[in-house]
């Protein structure tokens, strides 16, 4: 069964450094996403992106945060000055359609020392 | 604004028991309705949703859930517990102005005893 990946899966970093984290999708997906959870809390929607262009985002995605489809496969998000509360696990998630359910990675943890 | 809500941070039943896993939602409109389950280390996993028809919502792995339109409720059931079905359960609603976004509850933590 198709799954979607996610590299690495555990990711420490010193704040102010950029991260990006990386997401292989379902490969006839079309609509593709990232999530978030701080430990112990909700999962948290970041970010959706269709046809090369952010679709949605919440408030949590500001500028320090920005997504990139570079190639026919990856999907990446970029945080271009880590802070503490950067710290989570972090979901990447795909569907074929936005009607559909997502399917997720499993996921890469973030830490930010 | 759409929320779903997991009244039970844990829930422990006995395998071979039935089980349920309680959700509430809010929502202006209809609601599509989702259950998903983590376990240790792995991503989410879909079971199952709700977007219409039949209140009785049949999932994987012999899950299935109820709608309940006056009770604002989709709780998760499973006739006969299994000690596999221990993980992580989240409800989702989908936001209807943007079926891009979710809203995940806070998780129900299942423990299933031999």
């Amino acid at each position: 069964e198709p799954e979607v990946t996610q590299t690495p899966s555990h990711q420490v970093t010193q704040m102010g450094q950029e991260v990006i984290l990386r997401c292989v999708p379902i490969s006839n997906h079309l609509y593709f996403y990232w999530y978030r959870q701080i430990l112990g809390q909700k999962v948290e929607f970041l970010v959706s992106f269709y046809n090369n262009e952010i679709s949605e985002k919440s408030e949590i995605f500001d500028d320090q945060f920005s997504v990139e489809r570079p190639d026919g496969s990856n999907f990446t998000l970029k945080i271009r000055s880590t802070k503490l509360e950067d710290s989570a696990m972090y979901f990447c998630a795909s569907s074929e359609n936005d009607f559909y359910e997502q399917y997720f990675g499993p996921g890469t943890r973030l830490t930010v020392t | 604004a759409q929320s779903v809500a997991q009244p039970e941070d844990q829930v422990n039943v006995a395998e071979g028991n039935p089980l349920t896993v309680k959700c509430t939602y809010s929502v202006s409109g209809n609601p599509y309705l989702f259950w998903y389950v983590q376990y240790p280390n792995r991503g989410l996993q879909f079971l199952l949703k709700y977007i219409t028809g039949d209140n009785l919502v049949k999932g994987s792995y012999g899950f299935e859930a109820e709608f309940n339109k006056s009770q604002t409720s989709f709780h998760l059931k499973k006739p006969s517990a299994l000690v596999s079905d221990s993980a992580l359960y989240f409800c989702a609603v989908r936001d209807i102005n943007n079926f891009n976004k979710f809203y995940f509850g806070s998780g129900t933590k299942l423990n299933v005893k031999p």
